[in-house]
């Protein structure tokens, strides 16, 4: 069964340290996106790529990294400069940018 | 940069009435508009979208319309149930990416 998978469903951060949200797709999709969602809110835009070993910051990168070394791989970094990353992250995936985006069923990441 | 507004922000109808949720956008260039519904705690998943070569799509209750003219396009959906409560989310296609609206919760009383 084809489709995307985030692992862990929930996370927490001590102080000053990074954590790594994993993002993987069978889709064979070329594009894949990392979404914050915080309370009550929309989707903000971390980072996405449309090819491997390609990405591009979105609306509110600071604070995170990513790599996309293989096309089913999209890990998300939350680094130490990441001063609020308590919300709700969403991947996604697309054939392309203009093509419905699959969303896995998203990391809870909270602050110990 | 493309930027999309959804209004409203929350929806109250009974069960059985209509429901419409609108946007705007604001690059003349988009030419893809997905609709998502968002369960609580849940993933969103798409319901039905519409390119920029038709004005209106039909799936069953769901309806999506575009007017590229004033750059606006509405969600509709018939004759609602209890489980259409969710958060609704429109998106615009800019340069290499999606962006969504604000979202709009809608609340289906019985």
């Amino acid at each position: 069964d084809g489709g995307i998978t985030q692992s862990p469903k929930y996370l927490f951060r001590k102080e000053g340290q990074n954590v790594t949200l994993s993002c993987e797709q069978n889709l064979n999709h070329d594009a894949m996106y990392w979404y914050r969602q915080d309370p009550g809110q929309g989707l903000r835009l971390i980072y996405y790529s449309q090819i491997v070993n390609d990405f591009q910051k979105g609306d509110i990168a600071e604070g995170y990294s990513v790599s996309r070394e293989k096309k089913e791989s999209f890990p998300l970094t939350v680094t130490s400069a990441q001063k609020n990353p308590t919300a709700f992250y969403l991947c996604a995936s697309a054939k392309e940018a203009k093509q419905p985006q699959h969303f896995g069923d998203g990391t809870r990441l909270s602050i110990l | 940069g493309e930027n999309v507004e959804q209004h409203p922000s929350t929806l109250s109808v009974q069960e059985g009435d209509s429901a419409v949720i609108k946007c705007t956008y604001s690059d003349s260039a988009s030419n893809y508009f997905p609709w998502y519904k968002q369960e609580l705690g849940k993933r969103p998943q798409l319901i039905i979208d519409i390119r920029s070569n038709v004005g209106e799509k039909k799936d069953q209750r769901i309806a999506v319309t575009l007017n590229k003219t004033a750059k606006h396009f509405s969600l509709h959906i018939t004759e609602t149930q209890p489980e259409d409560s969710a958060v609704y989310f429109c998106a615009a296609v800019g340069f290499q990416k999606l962006v969504f609206g604000t979202g709009t919760r809608l609340l289906v009383s019985p």
